[in-house]
């Protein structure tokens, strides 16, 4: 069975940072691209980054304009996203999410999210 | 960006009527297409992938179609179940788009 638990979500002040992690289980991890996908409170899904299965591969939404960081340690079947200089407007639910196929692919299975509030 | 709109922005019918969703993208996605399904409090999950495909599990009820620019989600006959909102998502460029969702909701 896939299992992907997220962690790091938190209440953070406008300007702060903080580490989301997901850990995998269930998938030969270094098989598959890893993704973070968003969702604003009452909206709809956005797109964060990918991940190629070697990791040698980073996708971003324009819109982090250089903010958000992703990586991922096939060893420890671990992807993080390090996300700085956080505004308000990155409040969300970030949902960790498995490639199906390919880097540039669909989410086959997402975690079931971590909470991250900006907010003073 | 290819952006990708979708309609109706919200259907209301009632169980065991047919759902009709649609979803247009921008420019041509080819047949690099898919749709999920989120529950009210629940991650999303795949239902179909590249236009017409059912993800492992998914009801026979469901089905895609489409290609280049309109596509489809037809559910055949609504159970309890699907009333949620359902949303497209490409993969043919980045960056990868998702339109904005139609809530099914009960009539």
């Amino acid at each position: 069975e896939v299992q992907l638990l997220e962690s790091g979500g938190d209440l953070v002040q406008p300007g702060g940072s903080l580490r989301l992690s997901c850990v995998a289980s269930g998938i030969t991890f270094s098989s598959y691209a890893m993704s973070w996908v968003r969702q604003a409170p009452g909206k709809g899904l956005e797109w964060v980054s990918s991940i190629s299965g070697s990791g040698s591969s980073t996708y971003y939404a324009d819109s982090l304009q250089g903010r958000f960081t992703i990586s991922r340690d096939n060893s420890k079947n671990t992807v993080n996203l390090q996300v700085n200089r956080l505004r308000a407007e990155d409040t969300a639910v970030y949902y960790c999410t498995k490639g199906g196929g390919g880097t540039r692919s669909y989410f086959d299975y997402w975690g079931q999210g971590t909470l991250v509030t900006v907010s003073s | 960006e290819i952006v990708l709109t979708q309609s109706p922005a919200t259907l209301s019918l009632s169980p065991g009527e047919r759902a009709t969703l649609s979803c247009r993208a921008g420019q041509t996605v080819n047949i690099y297409l898919a749709w999920y399904q989120q529950r009210p409090g629940q991650a999303p999950r795949l239902l179909i992938s590249d236009a017409s495909n059912r993800a492992t599990g998914i009801p026979a009820r469901f089905s895609g179609s489409g290609s280049g620019t309109d596509f489809t989600l037809t559910i055949s006959s609504l159970e309890p179940e699907d009333f949620a909102v359902y949303y497209c998502q490409q993969r043919y460029n980045w960056p990868l788009t998702f339109g904005p969702g139609t809530k099914v909701d009960i009539k």
